[in-house]
């Protein structure tokens, strides 16, 4: 099978650091992505990684490492509008037909004054 | 602009009602997918399709149906077989093979039972 598994929620206050874990079990694997998906919204593309290591993308910066099968996303100098849900989301070929995605439960983020 | 289109925003469904939500990309893009997504939960899978006249179910494929006629348009039928329809369904597109490439989302249709 198949599965994500990420924090439900973490709370932190603005300007500060907060890191939002996932950790995966997925039949092959190509690739994590981070999503960002506000009340109501459809999810907007972050981050992704295809190889070990980290990826920066002003103050968001994503990680993996596969031997351990666990990504986090950072996000820093935390604003009030980066209070949203994050999703995780493993890239997989399933029968090596094409290409589909999983995503992880969400981690729901309350940034506080 | 480029993007994609979810029509309507809002839908009700009458008991043993089929009931088909619109999809429309104008990305060029050859993958197309469907998700259903339940308050407080992630995205699962209900169909993809990686090229017209082509489509795989996903992981919660039963009450519903898809069609891929043309490469902009990917229609989800959800069909009175499906008895828990109330949810938040989202369209994606992404470019076919490349990894790095994002899915892009469509504003979603929120789908109830009257």
């Amino acid at each position: 099978g198949q599965s994500l598994e990420q924090p439900s929620e973490v709370t932190a206050v603005e300007g500060a650091i907060v890191q939002i874990n996932c950790t995966y079990q997925t039949s092959g694997f190509y690739g994590l992505s981070w999503y960002q998906q506000h009340d109501g919204g459809a999810p907007t593309f972050l981050s992704y990684n295809g190889l070990d290591g980290l990826e920066e993308t002003g103050r968001f910066s994503s990680f993996l490492s596969r031997s351990d099968s666990y990504g986090y996303l950072l996000l820093q100098e935390l604003q009030m509008k980066d209070s949203a849900s994050y999703f995780c989301a493993v890239r997989v070929r399933p029968d090596n037909y094409g290409q589909n995605f999983v995503f992880g439960p969400g981690t729901r983020l309350s940034v506080l004054p | 602009d480029g993007g994609i289109t979810q029509s309507p925003k809002y839908l009700f469904r009458k008991e043993g009602q089929n009931v088909t939500l619109s999809c429309e990309q104008n990305l060029n893009h050859d993958a197309m997918y469907w998700y259903r997504q339940d308050p407080g939960q992630g995205l699962r899978l209900i169909y993809y399709s990686q090229i017209v006249n082509d489509f795989q179910k996903g992981d919660i494929a039963e009450g519903y149906s898809v069609s891929r006629e043309k490469k902009e348009s990917f229609p989800l039928t959800v069909t009175s077989a499906q008895k828990n329809p109330t949810a938040f369904y989202l369209c994606a597109s992404s470019i076919q093979g490349s990894g790095n490439q994002p899915q892009h989302f469509g504003d979603g249709t929120r789908l109830s039972i009257l």
